[in-house]
């Protein structure tokens, strides 16, 4: 099976716009959780979609927004960008049914400007 | 969220067995212990996960304390592929299912050739 895939590997933006970033789950995979990691906070959890649905949510303002579509790909999208939003972006999948491994992407790297 | 502690480093010569201890004195009757760890500028991988009894694997054995406050993640002959960030995590599922991975700092292990 293919693994986890996520698109771009890397990212520029300047403060002020927005960016979408995107996740491809294992196949069969209904859940996927999005994780922030940067050097100072470490990996933090942002949100988990199951079914297209936001099933759990970190605390992480509301400029952080996901959404799943029907075939389980994701998407995280993070508007008004700032400074501190510069960290490195990890996607994870499980089959959904608690208490299942999950399998990460190699992540997307953003830079704010 | 149930918090574990590590080391923030540790050191082990190729080809000799690692120990890597973890503490987490707060864990509560259902959560399962998880490892996984993070190899340089890739997403994290999972190593190895139990409950009360030890458990072994290809990767790496998991031995757990009988009070299960505390386990160690033991690598029986370290490569230098073994280099990396090595988290020991407190699975949390809620009643919904949904599972989200806490994540501390985790133990950087430098593996000398």
């Amino acid at each position: 099976k293919a693994g986890v895939t996520q698109t771009p590997r890397y990212l520029i933006k300047t403060r002020g716009q927005q960016v979408t970033l995107s996740c491809s789950p294992i196949s069969g995979h209904r859940s996927v959780s999005w994780y922030q990691q940067t050097p100072g906070q470490g990996l933090q959890f942002l949100f988990e979609y199951f079914s297209e649905t936001q099933r759990n949510k970190g605390n992480f303002p509301g400029r952080f927004s996901g959404r799943q579509f029907s075939n389980s790909r994701s998407e995280m999208n993070v508007s008004t960008l700032e400074l501190g939003d510069s960290a490195l972006y990890l996607c994870a999948s499980t089959s959904g049914q608690g208490g299942k491994t999950q399998y990460f992407g190699p992540g997307t790297r953003l830079l704010v400007l | 969220d149930a918090k574990t502690t590590q080391p923030n480093s540790m050191e082990s010569n190729e080809e000799e067995p690692v120990h890597l201890p973890c503490n987490h004195s707060t864990i509560s009757g259902t959560d399962y212990i998880h490892w996984y760890r993070q190899l340089p500028s890739q997403g994290p991988e999972y190593v190895i996960h139990g409950l009360t009894s030890n458990v072994n694997n290809r990767m790496a054995s998991l031995a757990i304390a009988e009070d299960r406050k505390s386990s160690t993640l033991i690598l029986h002959r370290a490569t230098l592929r073994d280099a990396a960030v090595y988290y020991c995590i407190l699975r949390d599922v809620d009643q919904g299912g949904s599972e989200k991975l806490v994540f501390g700092k985790g133990t950087k292990l430098t593996v000398n050739p």
